[in-house]
């Protein structure tokens, strides 16, 4: 299962764009990419999920470089309700595989 | 989206005793459930992984006759924390897979607080 390295914080300000990177220089070729936000006592939330290129929802964009060795999760004009540890994972294809956590970005917004 | 659901949400029990907590996929047919547990600010470890049906596959250090996990229908996996003790005390949260699930992803539940005194 690929490796995840991710900032272990980052503090911005309400209102500005955040820019969190992840690297998983071990992907597999069938393995996607997919973010998740977690609130303190509460199940990961699902954020996005690609393979490559751009992905983009209505609360996030997800950047994926060609060699896919690397993703950038941003989330635009943040609030204090983003507020979470956001874990960048990547895994298989089937669903069936589990998905292994890093130790995540404490995002801390401050107003 | 799919949605999972975990019940108790809470639960502080005396050491000794026995503790099950359920997933269900409420929407969804559930053909494996994943099982993790989290410290304090910590980050998710999986303990095993559960396929409707069949026995599940613990993870390295997991005491599997510690931790009990039955996956008896495509709706719902038990675990249970037998003899409980104080160190079982932790997050515990499922996740499930499954017929309908998007690919690659997992749904999860809101997660169960175990507190043993």
């Amino acid at each position: 299962l690929a490796k995840t390295t991710q900032p272990i914080s980052m503090d911005s300000y309400e209102g500005q764009e955040v820019n969190i990177t992840c690297s998983h220089n071990n992907i597999a070729t069938n393995d996607y990419i997919t973010w998740y936000q977690q609130f303190p006592s509460q199940g990961p939330r699902f954020i996005i999920q690609g393979y490559k290129t751009k992905v983009t929802n209505e609360v996030a964009s997800l950047f994926i470089p060609a060699d896919r060795k690397s993703s950038t999760l941003s989330l635009p004009r943040v609030s204090l309700s983003d507020t979470a540890v956001y874990y960048c994972l990547v895994g298989g294809f089937s669903g069936n595989t589990p998905l292994v956590f890093g130790k995540g970005t404490r995002l801390s917004v401050i107003a | 989206g799919a949605v999972v659901s975990q019940h108790p949400s809470r639960v502080i029990c005396k050491s000794g005793t026995s503790v099950k907590i359920e997933c269900r996929s409420l929407d969804f047919q559930a053909t494996t459930m994943f099982w993790y547990r989290q410290f304090p600010k910590k980050s998710l470890m999986l303990m095993a992984t559960s396929n409707e049906g069949s026995k599940a596959t613990y993870e390295q250090g997991v005491e599997k006759d510690k931790f009990l996990i039955n996956h008896a229908s495509l709706t719902l996996s038990t675990l249970t924390v037998t003899s409980a003790h104080p160190e079982d005390s932790s997050f515990y949260i499922c996740s499930a897979s499954g017929q309908g699930a998007a690919t690659g992803e997992l749904f999860f539940g809101e997660g169960s607080r175990l507190t043993v005194l």
